[in-house]
C-alpha cells in the first residue's frame, strides 16, 4: 500500500512553546489529509480535514487557532500545536487519501506529544 | 449523522479458536466500511474494506469481514486466532457529505489472544 510518513515520532516540549508535526505521502499525491487525536485507550478523534491549497475544515470543538494546519502541497501537511500546554499531550495521527478513486486512507505512524 | 459502534471493549480468545470483533454502523446512503489494527504507539494499519460487491470481504493476515446490510453490521472474523493478533482493532465508516468525505472510527476493541 501507499506510504505515509509522520515526523517526529515523539516530541517533548516545554509549556508555552509551539510544535510542528509533519505528514508526508511518499509515493502518491494526497489531495486530502486528515488529522486525528487519540487519548489513551480511546478511539481516534477527527480534528480536521485539509485539502491541498485550501483552508482546513475543523471539527466542532477543535480550536483552529491552537491547532494550525497547513496543506501546501500534494505530499505534505503540517499540524502546529501553538502555545502548547500539558493538556495538549496526546498521540496525534495523520492520514492521507489519493485523488483518483476513493480507497482506504493511509496512516502515518503517529506522533506522541508530551508537554511538560 | 453517521456513527460506528463497537459494543465490546475487549475480546478474549484462545489461540487457534475463531475470533469475532463486532461492529455496527449508521450512515445515510451506501457505506464504505473499514477495519484497521493498531499496535502500541503506532499508527493504524489497514486490514480490509467493503465498498461494494460480495458481502464477505477478505483482507490481510487471514482476516475477513461480512457486510450485513439488514443488520447494519460489519463484523471482523478470523477462523484461527494467533497470539500475534493481539492488538487494538477499529471499525470505521466513511460517507460523503457536502464538504467531501469523512471517516469516523468506532471506540476500538482490544483483542487478547491467549496461548
Amino acid at each position: 500500500g501507499a506510504v505515509v510518513s509522520q515526523h517526529p515520532s515523539w516530541v517533548i516540549c516545554k509549556s508555552g512553546t509551539s510544535v510542528k508535526i509533519e505528514c508526508r505521502s511518499l509515493d502518491f499525491q494526497a489531495t486530502t489529509m486528515f488529522w486525528y487525536r487519540q487519548f489513551p485507550k480511546q478511539s481516534l478523534m477527527l480534528m480536521a480535514t485539509s485539502n491541498e491549497g485550501s483552508k482546513a475544515t475543523y471539527e466542532q470543538g477543535v480550536e483552529k487557532d491552537k491547532f494550525l494546519i497547513n496543506h501546501a502541497s500534494l505530499t505534505l501537511s503540517t499540524l502546529t500545536v501553538t502555545s502548547a500546554h500539558p493538556e495538549d499531550s496526546s498521540f496525534y495521527i495523520c492520514s492521507a487519501s489519493g485523488p483518483v478513486e476513493f480507497t482506504e486512507a493511509f496512516f502515518g505512524q503517529g506522533t506522541r506529544l508530551t508537554v511538560v | 449523522a453517521q456513527s460506528v459502534a463497537q459494543p465490546e471493549d475487549q475480546v478474549n480468545v484462545a489461540e487457534g479458536n475463531p475470533l469475532t470483533v463486532k461492529c455496527t454502523y449508521s450512515v445515510s446512503g451506501n457505506p464504505y466500511l473499514f477495519w484497521y489494527v493498531q499496535y502500541p504507539n503506532r499508527g493504524l494499519q489497514f486490514l480490509l474494506k467493503y465498498i461494494t460487491g460480495d458481502n464477505l470481504v477478505k483482507g490481510s493476515y487471514g482476516f475477513e469481514a461480512e457486510f450485513n446490510k439488514s443488520q447494519t453490521s460489519f463484523h471482523l472474523k478470523k477462523p484461527s486466532a494467533l497470539v500475534s493478533d493481539s492488538a487494538l482493532y477499529f471499525c470505521a465508516v466513511t460517507s460523503w457529505d457536502t464538504g467531501g468525505f469523512k471517516t469516523i472510527f468506532g471506540a476500538g476493541t482490544r483483542l487478547f489472544v491467549k496461548a
